[in-house]
């Protein structure tokens, strides 16, 4: 299985920040590489698939980058509805696997 | 607009079994790939079960090998998870996620999720 790892596990950040996260996957997955936000008590919602295109609806604020095994969320200008977590997401192969998450906090 | 809602989740003893049931509503439901994902509580999201949208082609996490399975009914628009020999590791939220295309295949993603139902598995 490929495994995704993220960091950092959590960050505590303020409104107006600008915030990165990584995904690392333990072989090259081209760009299928997808981002879920996930706020508490809620379903998961996708905010960017294949590495870096914008789902509808979603703020432009929010940027994926990456290919291979390396790949960045990127928020900038944090905005109060943005404090939830964040899953990364392989669909190179079965079974799809997500990273740990990335729990992003008020500072 | 895409609505999945799962039902059928409940307290289940170890070694029990369950069905769940995911009714879909707003998109032409026989054209898309369909899965179930699981999330522990407190944990992570772990992808369980994935169908074509013909029901001829599934995909599974090692997990669940040769205890759940995954089924589909087109004429109704529903997607079921059979979960057999269920272990307290199964305690979860599970999930339906719609894919973005027809078939499991590189490349693709979860493009609506329902709300989810809790599957407890305890004593």
């Amino acid at each position: 299985d490929i495994q995704m790892t993220q960091s950092p596990s959590s960050l505590s950040a303020s409104a107006g920040d600008r915030v990165t996260i990584t995904c690392r996957a333990s072989q090259t997955i081209n760009t299928y590489l997808n981002w879920y936000q996930q706020r508490p008590g809620k379903a998961p919602k996708l905010l960017i698939y294949a590495a870096s295109s914008l789902q509808g609806g979603v703020p432009a604020r929010f940027s994926g980058s990456g290919s291979g095994t390396d790949f960045t969320l990127t928020i900038n200008r944090l905005q109060p509805e943005d404090f939830a977590t964040y899953y990364c997401q392989q669909s190179y192969t079965t079974p799809r696997t997500f990273g740990q998450g990335t729990k992003v906090e008020i500072k | 607009e895409v609505q999945l809602l799962e039902s059928g989740g409940a307290l289940v003893q170890p070694g029990g079994s369950l069905t769940l049931s995911c009714a879909a509503s707003g998109f032409r439901f026989s054209s898309y790939a369909m899965n179930w994902v699981r999330q522990a509580p407190g944990k992570g999201l772990e992808w369980v079960f994935g169908i074509s949208r013909g029901g001829g082609n599934t995909y599974y996490a090692g997990s669940v090998k040769g205890r759940f399975s995954i089924s589909r009914d087109n004429s109704n628009n529903t997607l079921y998870l059979r979960m057999n020999s269920l272990r307290v590791e199964d305690t979860a939220v599970y999930y339906c996620v719609k894919e973005n295309e027809e078939y499991i295949s590189s490349g693709n993603w979860f493009d609506s999720w329902g709300q989810g139902t809790l599957v407890t598995v305890a004593s």
